[in-house]
């Protein structure tokens, strides 16, 4: 079983929608919890951290933690087509140096 | 911004060939990351270094080896390729090595081996 669940969609939405991007993880020494976004071919973009329990908000984003229940997940307000990429949770201990990355869920903002 | 650069962007190479990916961190990070992905797979750590030190090392084959130069910036050799060790391969840094969770990455190497 892997650290770090991620369902790999696709996930396909209408412009506009609501987008919910989760992750459960097994690991309670995961401390740092980040959403990356992935567009084809290129490198992971790094777009939101949080380390506690709670809700953290950037503009669209919108980044949900619940280290009780290890599940996390990223929302998307008012998806638009630029959205359209691969989202990947990764989790990090504070120790060891490497990211746990979740397998991404692809996400399709149609017109 | 400046961000983390890798060259080559593509490389191919037949079987039991060497070869050498370079990555220069974003200016003033001192950390650097490697990680390997296959297709449709996520990122798998394979080395890290801070200070020109060995940091960490995740499921780096003996065959790879790698190291940071003075000006901070990576090499990782890959020696006696196989077919398996096609894949993108991103180098990422960080600030410093206490701040793991803000690793930024490059636009990574794309490597095929035939």
């Amino acid at each position: 079983q892997k650290e770090v669940e991620q369902d790999p969609g696709p996930l396909s939405v209408p412009e506009g929608a609501i987008v919910s991007l989760n992750c459960t993880y097994s690991n309670s020494a995961f401390q740092y919890f980040m959403w990356y976004r992935q567009y084809s071919r290129k490198g992971p973009e790094l777009l939101m951290y949080t380390y506690s329990s709670g809700n953290k908000e950037d503009g669209r984003f919108t980044a949900q933690v619940d280290k009780s229940s290890k599940y996390i997940s990223l929302f998307i307000r008012d998806s638009q087509p630029s959205d359209s990429a691969t989202y990947l949770c990764a989790l990090y201990t504070g120790t060891a140096s490497k990211l746990t990355f979740g397998t991404g869920t692809r996400l399709q903002v149609t017109l | 911004a400046a961000g983390v650069i890798q060259s080559p962007r593509h490389l191919i190479k037949e079987k039991r060939e060497t070869a050498t990916l370079k990555c220069y961190p974003i200016p003033r990070h001192d950390t650097v990351y490697w990680y390997q992905q296959g297709p449709g797979q996520d990122p798998q750590f394979l080395i890290s270094f801070y200070e020109k030190m060995q940091s960490d090392k995740g499921s780096i084959p003996d065959r790879f080896s790698a190291q940071q130069f003075s000006d901070y910036h990576s090499e990782l050799n890959m020696s006696s390729l196989e077919l398996g060790d096609s894949a993108l391969y991103f180098c990422a840094s960080s600030p410093d090595r206490r701040r793991g969770n803000e690793q930024f990455f490059g636009p990574g190497t794309r490597l095929t081996v035939l």
